[in-house]
């Protein structure tokens, strides 16, 4: 079964919308953590955000938000009055104390930002 | 934040011939470095996992034969893909954990792997 699932493929939106992009995942674990990557067209992950499941608080950087909802093990992340640089590719992950800290990555979602 | 370098960030070789990559960490040691492969317009998939002066762990359907992977030092991890074929070109990315809580993982830049 898939621990991370993106159902969002592929998102086109036009500057200067928001847009959010849903991460669900599945764990037995109590204790782990949940990432943010970006991944541009050079194919370097770029690290965004990095939550622990025992905090719960919302992050807000910029025009970047997010939100951890432990009650519908979801983590969506928001990104406010897009730019044409955000086009990428947003990967969610889950990083479980139980298996090591081994990352299970979603499969991703596409965004494509319209000028 | 701590750094992982890749080398060599592109590659082309011939269909038969063997390719190392190499994985840095550079100014923290891992004691344990992961190795994924991600096919044009798809997600990462783990391959192994290279723990320092021990034998790898490859994931379920990784060639070991194939994909040998060395950790000899803290800070560096090798892939070589050997007899290498154009269904291997692929982008492989290695990450380096950190050795202590919260075990965070630094990715590298990737290596994009075209076999001809």
């Amino acid at each position: 079964a898939q621990k991370v699932t993106q159902a969002q493929t592929e998102i086109s939106v036009v500057e200067k919308e928001d847009v959010t992009l849903d991460c669900v995942y599945e764990t037995r674990d109590t204790t782990y953590y949940l990432f943010w990557y970006k991944q541009p067209p050079s194919g370097e992950l770029v690290f965004l955000i990095r939550r622990n499941s025992f905090d719960e608080q919302n992050e807000i950087s910029g025009r970047y938000s997010w939100n951890f909802q432990k009650s519908t093990s979801s983590f969506n992340f928001t990104i406010t009055a897009s730019q044409v640089v955000d086009s990428a590719v947003y990967f969610c992950a889950l990083s479980e104390v139980g298996t090591g800290n081994q990352f299970y990555f979603g499969t991703g979602t596409s965004l494509t930002v319209i000028p | 934040g701590a750094v992982v370098s890749q080398h060599p960030s592109w590659v082309i070789c011939k269909s038969g011939t063997s390719v190392k990559i190499e994985c840095r960490s550079l100014d923290f040691q891992a004691t344990t470095m992961f190795w994924y492969r991600q096919f044009p317009k798809q997600s990462l998939m783990l391959m192994a996992t290279s723990n320092e002066g021990s034998k790898a762990t490859y994931e379920q359907g990784v060639e070991k034969d194939k994909f040998l992977i060395n950790h000899a030092s803290l800070t560096l991890s090798t892939l070589t893909v050997t007899s290498a074929h154009p269904e291997d070109s692929s982008f492989y990315i290695c990450s380096a954990r950190w050795a202590a809580p919260p075990y965070e993982q630094y990715f590298g830049p990737g290596t994009r792997l075209t076999v001809t």
